[in-house]
């Protein structure tokens, strides 16, 4: 299978865990984004990266969501002290340079209990 | 305030009817796209729409942009229970927006039964 993956699909944790999601995007896409689906709502940006470089980052992405891309290419999110509003799917895509069109990934569900 | 409206919300139809769904915007969008999700997977995109009155069509769903790219819509013809899913439409801002960051609406959950 050479679509975008994300790993765990599906997280439980209690209040104040720290819990981190890994994507590995299609290996000749150079861009890689983030989202956030809660229910009954589109997927809210939270942030995308060029190879390795963070270019830009939502308001959404408080101090305690961190993302990185160390090599360009598969991505972590990093959700610290986790909050029952921090229940969602987040979702991870990755573009193709000269199309950009968006291919995403099945998400990686967090319920924070 | 939602930069893209879509409506309706919910739509519940019989097989074999036809539907529109609407994505409306007071911004220009350099593009448009559609996607469509089901329950407990990932968007998959379905059309990209790039110059203002546009049309395009992919079997029995046709996609238009409207003339001042402020809009789209999506019509589908005789309905499926298969079309059932939230369909979502997704643009950049041609002003004051980034390429990275693609704005989505609330999507239209679409049932359709048999």
């Amino acid at each position: 299978d050479t679509g975008v993956s994300q790993d765990p699909r599906h997280k439980i944790t209690k209040r104040g865990q720290n819990v981190t999601f890994r994507c590995d995007p299609i290996s000749e896409h150079n861009r890689l984004y983030w989202y956030r689906q809660t229910l009954g709502q589109g997927p809210e940006f939270l942030t995308y990266f060029q190879n390795e470089a963070q270019l830009e980052k939502s308001r959404l992405l408080s101090d305690r969501f961190s993302a990185e891309r160390p090599k360009g290419s598969f991505s972590t999110l990093e959700i610290q002290r986790t909050e029952q509003g921090d229940s969602a799917m987040y979702l991870c895509a990755s573009s193709h340079p000269n199309t950009g069109e968006l291919f995403f990934g099945e998400g990686s569900r967090l319920t924070v209990l | 305030t939602q930069l893209l409206e879509q409506s309706p919300q919910f739509l519940s139809i019989q097989e074999g009817e036809n539907l529109t769904v609407y994505c409306n915007s007071s911004s220009v969008f350099s593009s448009l796209q559609w996607y469509r999700q089901e329950p407990g997977e990932g968007p998959v995109l379905l059309v990209t729409v790039v110059t203002g009155g546009e049309v395009k069509k992919l079997k029995r769903l046709t996609f238009q942009f409207g003339d001042a790219r402020k809009d789209s819509s999506l019509h589908i013809t005789a309905a499926q229970p298969g079309d059932t899913g939230l369909y979502l439409c997704a643009g950049v801002q041609s002003y004051g927006g980034s390429q990275g960051n693609l704005i989505f609406g609330k999507g239209t959950k679409l049932s359709v039964k048999p």
